[in-house]
């Protein structure tokens, strides 16, 4: 069972380069989650979804765009990178039951330049 | 709009001894979970507690545990008899029943001297 799979682990983009940010869950999770996280601001939430088809903002949303057209996939877009996107991103998945645990990727340690 | 609080950046405990480690959170919702993550230096993220609004029996863990005091909507996280490999950073996280936004706090990064 692999759980949450984020690809790739590491990566470097120059301003104004775009990519996208692979998460694939093969535990038929309903919620999907994108996180930063950058060094004494804790985990701040990007995108979720609660479906395919379904996705919502979360606080951070700017500069990126997801899409959820399967259950397993939740693909993170950034458009035009940043210096202020250079972070860690975290992919994560939970059941539809509130009090079940989120099950998180390994994280993407992603540096733009 | 629901949000987490974790004021301490840091904390440091005596091997074996206990420590506490503070959460406040803010929501107008009744029904509502908390949990608490921990985030050793691998980056992996691990769920260390959890614990249901509507319980009124705080959660335990083996040397976890919580305080959970709803009026003042505090969520603290008690770790006995502390071992080296308790070093990493904690945080807390909250989950509502009226959205299915998994909001996190700042984190603390707890240091277990030998």
């Amino acid at each position: 069972n692999a759980g949450v799979t984020q690809t790739p682990k590491f990566r470097i983009l120059k301003i104004g380069q775009s990519m996208t940010l692979q998460c694939t869950q093969d535990m038929n999770h309903n919620y999907m989650y994108w996180y930063r996280q950058d060094p004494g601001m804790g985990l701040k939430l990007i995108y979720y979804s609660v479906g395919a088809g379904i996705t919502d903002k979360g606080e951070v949303p700017n500069g990126y765009n997801v899409s959820r057209s399967t259950t397993e996939d939740f693909p993170l877009r950034l458009e035009l990178a940043a210096p202020s996107q250079t972070s860690v991103y975290f992919c994560a998945s939970k059941r539809l039951l509130l009090n079940t645990e989120a099950f998180f990727g390994q994280g993407t340690r992603l540096t733009v330049v | 709009a629901q949000t987490v609080t974790q004021s301490q950046p840091e904390m440091s405990v005596q091997e074996a001894e206990t420590v506490t480690l503070s959460c406040t959170y803010d929501t107008s919702e009744s029904n509502y979970y908390l949990f608490w993550y921990k985030q050793p230096p691998s980056r992996q993220m691990i769920l260390v507690i959890r614990q249901e609004a509507y319980k009124q029996q705080n959660a335990t863990e083996n040397r976890f545990s919580v305080n959970f005091q709803k009026a003042a909507k505090s969520f603290s996280l008690k770790i006995s008899d502390s071992q080296l490999g308790d070093t990493a950073m904690y945080f807390c996280a909250f989950m509502t029943g009226a959205n299915s936004k998994l909001t996190f706090g700042k984190g603390i990064t707890l240091s277990v001297r030998p």
